[in-house]
């Protein structure tokens, strides 16, 4: 089965802290990753896509890494501030016909 | 070039009436996803649609609940005769081609009383 796991649901980190989220999924066989971020109530916003080429994405302090091999992907954020408060979700689009494939997501508060 | 356009952004039924959620996708783009969203849930896949053509509903339970695509205007996700356990965030995402990027819309958050 084709899963998408990311650790943790929720961090908290003081502002200007750099830091890691982690996605893996089971297969490496895979199109593309994404990821997004969501804020509470509202829709999600497409922050970084790699593709299954490509080893790394940057967007301005964002670096979303990909690992094929181990299944893993990490997204970087440098100099964290109270407005990367937010659920961030790593999504996953399997090669075959599979629609993309969304962890449950890691919840990160950043406190002032 | 506005994103992804889904209305209502909130809607009530009661049980037993029907919910119809509209997306229109990015101009441009042809290819349509709708996913649920519960609450402390992730985001799980219902269907899959290009123009005029479901692709994929594997997702989507096989009573009460339909998906279309038409040629002209925006997807519709239709939920028959709902139930409180259909009370959740429904999104639309769009990509220019199959297995492009996709842009999510705002969602239509449903509840059902």
């Amino acid at each position: 089965k084709q899963e998408v796991t990311q650790i943790p649901a929720a961090l908290s980190v003081p502002e200007g802290e750099n830091l890691v989220l982690n996605c893996s999924f089971t297969d490496s066989a895979i199109y593309n990753l994404q990821w997004f971020r969501q804020d509470p109530g509202k829709g999600l916003t497409s922050l970084l896509l790699i593709q299954s080429s490509q080893r790394e994405q940057t967007s301005g302090r964002l670096n979303a890494s990909l690992d094929k091999s181990s299944g893993r992907s990490t997204l970087y954020i440098a100099a964290s501030q109270p407005g990367d408060s937010a659920t961030y979700l790593c999504a996953v689009l399997f090669s075959g016909n599979t629609p993309l494939v969304f962890g449950k997501g890691t919840r990160l508060s950043v406190i002032a | 070039n506005a994103g992804v356009m889904q209305n209502p952004r909130h809607l009530v039924r009661r049980r037993g009436q029907e919910a119809r959620l509209r997306c229109s996708p990015m101009k441009g783009h042809s290819h349509v996803y709708w996913y649920r969203q519960l609450p402390e849930e992730g985001l799980k896949f219902m269907v899959y649609l290009q123009k005029e053509n479901i692709i994929d509903e594997s997702g989507m339970p096989k009573e009460r609940f339909s998906a279309e695509f038409p040629k002209e205007g925006p997807s519709i996700l239709r939920i028959q005769q709902v139930v409180r356990g259909d009370s959740a965030a429904y999104f639309c995402a769009s990509s220019q081609e199959d297995k492009g990027e996709a842009f999510f819309g705002q969602g239509t958050r449903l509840t059902v009383v």
